[in-house]
């Protein structure tokens, strides 16, 4: 089941540029998690982060998670053209993920 | 890391036809895997969990008699869509838990047309 939104749906950004997304939830969670899809394949993982932690870095991405407003926020510093993309949000409750419905990031040469 | 391996990445079939689609667990054991479906420019639905040894949990609205999931063994779960219709034509996803902060491991999808 999809259990909330992303925004923007879609952003488009020149390479060296930060891309900035968001991910909002409805209900209870042990974690939550960022992928990244290229089109038309599988999905990566790339960064998990603990209901009771509020920030994650991993190389050039941050992620931040506000349990209070049930909200996190993937930011992707120094954009390169591979970082084009879906990126997903998924939260994790008893070991099922609810995928958010993504932000397709275009980074521009 | 991890590895679960799909197969096939693609294929079509017609109408009435049944496929069976494979995850494999390369380097290490799937008790559990889960199997989604994504349509274009959409998110992955949950579609069931298949547990080794047991049987799936479908989510509410998908149909187990039409998608029959089994789970043999720790390293394979196998997807069979039954009678496939064009409406069944989507992107199918496996994932399987992996073990510390490193999330889940995916397939890389089999893109299923039905003619």
């Amino acid at each position: 089941s999809q259990q909330g939104e992303e925004d923007p749906q879609a952003l488009s950004i020149q390479e060296g540029e930060n891309a900035t997304m968001n991910c909002s939830y409805k209900t209870s969670i042990n974690n939550l998690q960022w992928y990244r899809q290229n089109s038309g394949r599988g999905l990566v993982h790339l960064i998990l982060i603990r209901s009771n932690e509020r920030e994650k870095h991993s190389g050039r991405l941050r992620v931040t998670l506000d349990t209070s407003k049930k909200s996190s926020s993937l930011l992707i510093t120094a954009s390169r053209a591979a970082d084009t993309a879906s990126y997903f949000c998924a939260t994790a409750f008893d070991y099922k993920l609810s995928f958010g419905a993504g932000t397709t990031v275009t980074v521009r040469a | 890391g991890a590895v679960v391996s799909q197969h096939p990445s693609w294929v079509i079939c017609k109408s009435g036809t049944s496929v069976k689609i494979e995850c494999r667990s390369l380097d290490f054991q799937a008790t559990t895997m889960f199997w989604y479906r994504q349509f274009p420019k959409q998110s992955l639905m949950l579609m069931a969990t298949s547990n080794e040894g047991s049987k799936a949990t479908y989510e509410q609205g998908v149909e187990k008699d039409k998608f029959l999931i089994n789970h043999a063994s720790l390293t394979l779960s196998t997807l069979t869509v039954t009678s496939a219709h064009p409406e069944d034509s989507s992107f199918y996803i496996c994932s399987a838990p992996t073990e510390g902060n490193h999330g889940y491991t995916f397939g890389s999808g089999t893109r299923l047309t039905v003619v």
